[in-house]
């Protein structure tokens, strides 16, 4: 019944390590975002995939990639993990062009670099 | 850089009481602005988006009004109730770019 859903909800690993988080909507939205909580409770967008596409790319380090294998899918894997990318990382789903509907979110991934 | 600002940045009220928050945002090339609700432990929710000059949503208590010229949207809150208390975020969408741009929202306590 999720409408968007990630996976893991709690996440705690390492520093150096190679971790990734998946989400998943079953909408039927064609636009997906990762957004970034940062330290001061701001939503700061990362990147938007539109039909598989890339079309938003802020200035994150590349380190984090995000894959999309289809418009229900927007994962980011993240290499060599470092203590400033612990953070609550949200995936959120629309209709690119409808500027009159609203995103939907999931429910959050929380992130501990240790 | 675009700045999307809301105030306060926290607000007590007792149960009953009316209230109302800002969000300002830049007054050219808009597109869309968006009102959410986010709850403790939980997903930010959509409560609003508004698209033109002068608009009113209104959800049961909730209501907001939308002003493009000046850049501001105020979101009211009619007999607030502990069930409210949440963040409320705003999120400004220009013209010609893919992105929502949020505040840093307004956190909302209501006491019974």
């Amino acid at each position: 019944d999720t409408a968007v859903s990630q996976t893991p909800k709690y996440l705690v690993t390492q520093m150096g390590n190679d971790k990734s988080i998946k989400c998943e909507q079953n909408l039927g939205h064609d636009t997906m975002y990762w957004y970034k909580q940062d330290s001061k409770k701001f939503l700061k967008i990362m990147f938007s995939y539109n039909n598989k596409e890339l079309i938003i790319n802020e200035t994150v380090p590349n380190r984090f990639s995000p894959k999309s294998p289809d418009k229900a899918h927007l994962n980011l894997h993240i290499n060599s993990l470092e203590l400033g990318d612990s953070a609550v990382y949200f995936c959120a789903s629309s209709l690119e062009g409808r500027r009159n509907y609203g995103y939907t979110f999931g429910s959050g991934t929380r992130l501990t670099v240790v | 850089i675009l700045n999307v600002e809301q105030s306060p940045q926290s607000l007590h009220v007792q149960e009953g009481d009316s209230t109302n928050f800002t969000c300002s945002f830049p007054s050219s090339n808009f597109y869309a602005l968006h009102w959410y609700r986010w709850e403790t432990a939980k997903s930010p929710e959509a409560l609003f988006v508004m698209t033109l000059n002068g608009d009113e949503k209104k959800k049961g208590r909730i209501s907001a009004t939308l002003n493009t010229k000046e850049g501001y949207s105020y979101l009211y809150i009619k007999g607030s109730q502990p069930e409210d208390s949440a963040t409320y975020l705003c999120a400004f969408w220009m013209d010609s770019s893919y992105k929502l741009i949020f505040g840093s929202g307004t956190r909302l306590l209501v006491r019974p």
